[in-house]
């Protein structure tokens, strides 16, 4: 079956600017998490959906940072005013209810100029 | 807080055998899970334990003691393809993960 999808592949944006990023789960998941990767670094929580709520926002890192997640499927993380430091690989995952397993999509390369 | 020490490098030649170790500190713990990830690529999941010893998957083996809040990965008969970064990741709750900082595997000829 189709794995997890996002969209876009990359965007590149002017400081200042707003950004959404889309992902599309695996069908049947319950689960959507969204995480940062800065070159050569490590993965960053972000938030966690379960359902269409979002019991843990804890690692959203400021204000201009906000997701949402209708139907239980599709997700969109959005970057208000963004800045330099925002630049990195967002990468979206989601998994069942029944496994630990994180399936994750190719990610979405943001550049901020 | 969560806590996950992974070393940052390790290098090893074709055909032989490498362990990359993990030690962890949460609030929770689940069971420990290991993912590569390809320059350029998405994390994939290579294995899963939840309870103390070792599991194996082909080339690679995964170990855990619970008890030392410690696990490792073992990679053997090792290839140019299997040159990645590998994550281990803690299952602190229902459905939740918590990455450690990776390990980057160089893999020479």
């Amino acid at each position: 079956g189709a794995g997890v999808s996002q969209s876009p592949s990359n965007k590149v944006t002017e400081k200042g600017k707003d950004v959404e990023l889309r992902c599309d789960p695996i069908s049947g998941h319950t689960a959507l998490y969204w995480y940062r990767q800065s070159l050569g670094q490590g993965l960053e929580f972000l938030i966690y959906f379960q359902g269409n709520s979002a019991p843990d926002k804890s690692g959203l890192p400021s204000d201009r940072f906000s997701a949402e997640r209708t139907g239980g499927s599709v997700s969109t993380l959005t970057i208000q005013r963004t800045q330099q430091e925002d630049s990195a690989v967002y990468l979206c995952a989601s998994s069942s209810y029944t496994e630990n397993t994180q399936y994750f999509g190719p990610g979405t390369r943001l550049t901020v100029l | 807080g969560q806590s996950l020490e992974q070393p940052s490098e390790v290098t090893a030649v074709e055909g032989a055998i490498v362990q990359i170790n993990c030690t962890y500190q949460t609030s929770g713990f689940y069971g420990l899970s290991w993912y590569q990830q390809h320059d350029g690529g998405a994390p994939t999941f290579l294995s899963y334990n939840g309870l103390d010893g070792l599991e194996e998957t082909g080339r690679f083996s995964s170990f855990l003691s619970r008890s030392d809040s410690y696990g490792y990965l073992l990679l053997q008969e090792l290839q140019m393809k299997d040159s990645a970064s590998y994550f281990c990741a803690v299952t602190t709750g229902f459905q939740k993960l918590v990455f450690g900082t990776g390990t980057r595997l160089l893999v020479s000829p």
